[in-house]
């Protein structure tokens, strides 16, 4: 059974630092990993989606990596602001092993708070 | 081009009541997937709709069952709830199954009292 740790649970910097969250997954069969972010009480927001074949992806300053073979992925943001405090999830896609896929499988997210 | 929406926002039922909620996908998108999301647990799947079949379900009791319309529109059923359904589920869309990205709603809360 797919499981996905998102390390640190939470995470408190000042404004303008760089930062990196981590994920972690225990089946590499996958056909994505996805990154979102969850402001309170509100639904995801996709940030970004590395295929299985791809080892990152960049959007503005979020840029994330996929090591498929360790089962890993880290989600750089440079430059972070206040507007960047919210919940991080990462989340993948298994293979089934009859074909298809199954349903994305979350880890618990990292809560981050940037200080202004 | 209009994102996901899920009616209603928020509900609040008793015990033993069953509840209906809906997801419009974004336009051209055929697959609709459902998620639980609870303190506890965090986000967990419930089930994937594509072309009015479902193609995936997880692991949740028959109490939770869904459909999708010919229009991709989708609907969750939970009947006879317990305390422990309160929580936030949330509609997904994607353009086909499979390893397409998924769009996120912004989710009905429901209570259960």
């Amino acid at each position: 059974k797919q499981e996905v740790t998102q390390i640190p649970a939470a995470l408190s910097v000042p404004e303008g630092e760089n930062l990196v969250l981590n994920c972690s997954f225990t089946d590499s069969a996958i056909y994505n990993l996805q990154w979102f972010r969850q402001d309170p009480g509100k639904g995801l927001t996709s940030l970004l989606l590395i295929q299985s074949s791809q080892r990152e992806q960049t959007s503005g300053r979020l840029n994330a990596s996929l090591d498929k073979s360790s089962g890993r992925s880290t989600l750089y943001i440079a430059a972070s602001q206040p507007g960047d405090s919210a919940t991080y999830l990462c989340a993948v896609r298994p293979r089934r092993s009859g074909g298809g896929a199954d349903g994305l499988t979350f880890g618990k997210g990292t809560h981050l708070i940037i200080q202004p | 081009k209009a994102g996901v929406t899920q009616t209603p926002r928020y509900l609040i039922k008793t015990r033993g009541q069953q509840v209906t909620l809906s997801c419009s996908p974004i336009s051209g998108h055929r697959s609709v997937s459902w998620y639980q999301q609870t303190p506890g647990q965090g986000l967990q799947f419930l089930f994937e709709y594509f072309s009015e079949t479902q193609r995936n379900k997880g692991n949740f009791p028959g109490r939770f069952s869904g459909r999708q319309f010919s229009n991709s529109r989708s609907e969750m059923n939970v009947s006879t709830l317990e305390l422990g359904d309160s929580a936030l589920y949330l509609c997904a869309s994607s353009r086909l199954a499979g390893g397409n990205e998924q769009f996120f709603g912004p989710g009905t809360r429901l209570t259960v009292l």
